[in-house]
This record gives C-alpha cells, structure tokens and sequence, in this order.
C-alpha cells in the first residue's frame, strides 16, 4: 500500500506563515494534489505539483521534490477562514490517489 | 453546473439492510470515484471507474458494488450493511487521471 505522512495538528496566530509537510512512498507516481477539507464539508482542491520546484497561487504555495518523496503546502498571510484540514495526495502510476491522514490547521487571532 | 451530487446526506441503517448511495456529475467527466473517510482517517477509494462500462476496484472494495451504466451516475450498493461500514461517504469526478478531482457533498451513513 502507499505510505503518505503529514502532522496532525499545527496552530498559527493570524496572519502568520504555516508549513505543512508531506513525506510519501508509492507505487510509481504521477503528481501530487492538496486539498483543503473545513469540518464536515468536502475536500476542495488547492494545488497540483508534478515537477520539481514551487508552484505558487496567491496566499498559497506547494513544493515538490520528487527524488526525496517530499513536499510541502506553505499558506500565508493566514486568515480565521484557513482553519481546516490539509489533505496531501500523491497520485500513483495508475493515476489513483492515496490521501494522508490530513493536518488540522487551527488559526488563532 | 451543479457539479457533483450525492444523495441521501444522511442515512441510518440496520445491521444487513441494502441501500445505493447516489452519485450524479454534470461536468461530461470520464472518472468517477468512491471513496470513504473514518474519523481522523485519510480518504479510502472503495472503486471507480474511468468510463460507462468500466469499472474497478480500489483499496477498501469488500462490502460494496458498484456500476457505471452512464458517464454521469456512479451509485454505490451496500448489500449488507455492517457497523464497520458507518463513515462518510464521497463522490468524485475528473477529467482524466491527472486532472482535478472533483468531490460531492458527502453522505453521512450510521449502521446500527
């Protein structure tokens, strides 16, 4: 089975900058997707990274390093509204995807 | 668009009753997905299926049916329902593999 790690919680103050990490292992891979999932709502999509590097939209960056099974969600300038869970989601060669666990994220003011 | 829908919200079986969870997209997309989420769990595909007539198996298939008659309906058949099948239920579609997924509103479903 895939292997996808990500810490459970982290707490930010208001307008602050959070990382989220994500460690995975899987069977070939196609890309990487984040999601965002406030409580009791759906998933939402957020990013998609299958290259090397950063890809940045607004207060949101992702970062991928293929050769270390790696990456990250950088969210900036943080906002009461970003309280929710980050789900990181490698897509492996039959372009399935495994979903970690996810990080609540908590914004205090 | 209304995107992807799923019916019932919510629903309360009996150990052994059956029911479909439906699934309906309006975005003309060819993948469509089940999946399940326990609390504090990672999303689980249960099957899916890459067009009308194909379907297969993902990660937590036992207990479940599904088929793919049309591009836009994707139900979900619990035939016997047990209390480890209690969870929150999604839908998803996509494009094509590599594209955005999609996700329904969820169906929350309690097997006492």
């Amino acid at each position: 089975g895939q292997n996808i790690d990500q810490p459970t919680e982290m707490t930010a103050t208001e307008g602050a900058i959070v990382q989220i990490n994500c460690t995975y292992q899987t069977s070939g891979f196609n890309g990487l997707f984040w999601y965002q999932q406030h409580a009791g709502e759906a998933p939402t999509f957020l990013s998609y990274n299958v290259l090397d590097g950063l890809e940045e939209k607004g207060r949101f960056s992702s970062f991928l390093s293929r050769s270390k099974g790696y990456s990250y969600l950088l969210l900036k300038e943080l906002q009461m509204k970003d309280s929710a869970s980050y789900l990181c989601a490698p897509s492996d060669d039959d372009y399935k995807l495994s979903f970690g666990a996810g990080t609540t994220v908590t914004v205090r003011a | 668009n209304a995107g992807v829908t799923q019916t019932p919200k919510f629903r309360i079986l009996k150990i052994g009753q059956s029911m479909t969870l439906q699934c309906t997209q309006d975005m003309n997309h060819n993948y469509m997905y089940w999946y399940r989420q326990d609390p504090g769990m990672g999303l689980k595909l249960i099957y899916y299926s890459v067009g009308a007539g194909i379907t297969d198996k993902g990660e937590v298939p036992n207990g479940y049916n599904v088929s793919r008659s049309t591009t836009e309906d994707f139900p979900l058949r619990l035939e016997l329902a047990a209390p480890s099948q209690t969870s929150v239920y999604f839908c998803a579609s996509s494009y094509s593999g590599t594209d955005t997924q999609y996700f329904g509103p969820g169906t929350r479903l309690t097997v006492l």
